[in-house]
C-alpha cells in the first residue's frame, strides 16, 4: 500500500497565481480531509468529503478556495488567486471507517511570494 | 472548538514518563492522539471511543473520560524516538471530522 500519495511536495507561486494540490487516498477508504498547518493556527480542517461527496466545507477561507473529489481515487484543491497568507503546509488524509485513525500524506508546503 | 492540550511542552530524559492532557468543551464521540516529527506527517497513534475506555500499545497508552470530556495520553520509560509533536483530535457526535488540539511539543534527552 502506498498510502496517501500528494503532489507536489514543495510549491512556489507569485501573488495572484493559480495553486492546485493534488492527493490520491489510499484505495477503499471512503472519507479524505484537506487540512492546513500553520505555526501561528495549528492544523486547520479546511473540508472533508464522504464517497466521493463535500460534507463540510466550513474551514475554507474564503471563494478562493476550491476543491473538488470527481472520483474515489483523486481530489485537488485550488486556490485562485493565492495570496501570500495561503503559505502553509496542506495536508490530505484519508480514513476507512468512523472507528479508524486518519492516514495522512507527506503534504505540500506552499509558498506565496 | 479547538481542544485543549496542557503542558504546551515538555522535555524529558530517556526512562522518563509523561503525560499529556487533551479538554473538549463539548461532548465527544471519539478521540484520537497523533505523533508528528519535524518536517513529516501527523501519524495515528490510537483512537478511544465514547464509553470511556483505556488503551495502548508498546509503552503508550490513553484513557478517556467522557464525562469530564477529557483524554490522556500516558508516555512511559520514554525513548528517544518518542520525541515529536503530540496532537490529539476530537470528534463531535454531529460529524466524521477531527478538530485538532494545539498540540504539544515532547524532546526526549539522552
Amino acid at each position: 500500500d502506498a498510502g496517501v500519495i500528494q503532489s507536489p511536495r514543495h510549491e512556489v507561486t507569485e501573488m495572484g497565481q493559480e495553486v492546485t494540490l493534488r492527493c490520491k487516498p489510499i484505495s477503499g477508504h471512503n472519507s479524505l480531509f484537506w487540512y492546513r498547518q500553520t505555526m501561528m493556527r495549528g492544523l486547520e480542517l479546511l473540508i472533508y468529503f464522504n464517497n466521493n461527496v463535500p460534507i463540510d466545507d466550513s474551514g475554507m477561507p474564503e471563494d478562493r478556495f476550491s476543491a473538488k473529489m470527481p472520483n474515489a481515487s483523486f481530489s485537488t484543491l485550488k486556490i485562485q488567486p493565492s495570496e501570500p497568507r495561503d503559505s502553509a503546509v496542506y495536508f490530505c488524509a484519508s480514513r476507512l471507517g468512523q472507528v479508524q485513525g486518519y492516514t495522512f500524506g507527506s503534504g505540500t508546503r506552499l509558498t506565496v511570494v | 472548538q479547538q481542544p485543549v492540550q496542557s503542558p504546551q511542552a515538555v522535555i524529558l530524559r530517556e526512562g522518563e514518563d509523561a503525560v499529556i492532557n487533551c479538554s473538549s468543551s463539548k461532548a465527544l464521540y471519539s478521540v484520537h492522539w497523533y505523533r508528528q516529527k519535524h518536517g513529516e506527517a501527523p501519524v495515528f497513534l490510537m483512537i478511544l471511543l465514547k464509553g470511556g475506555e483505556q488503551k495502548g500499545h508498546d509503552k503508550i497508552s490513553a484513557s478517556f473520560n467522557e464525562k469530564k470530556q477529557q483524554s490522556s495520553l500516558y508516555l512511559t520509560a520514554s525513548q528517544l524516538s518518542y520525541s515529536g509533536t503530540y496532537f490529539c483530535g476530537t470528534e463531535g457526535n454531529a460529524g466524521n471530522m477531527l478538530t485538532f488540539g494545539g498540540g504539544t511539543r515532547l524532546m526526549v534527552k539522552p
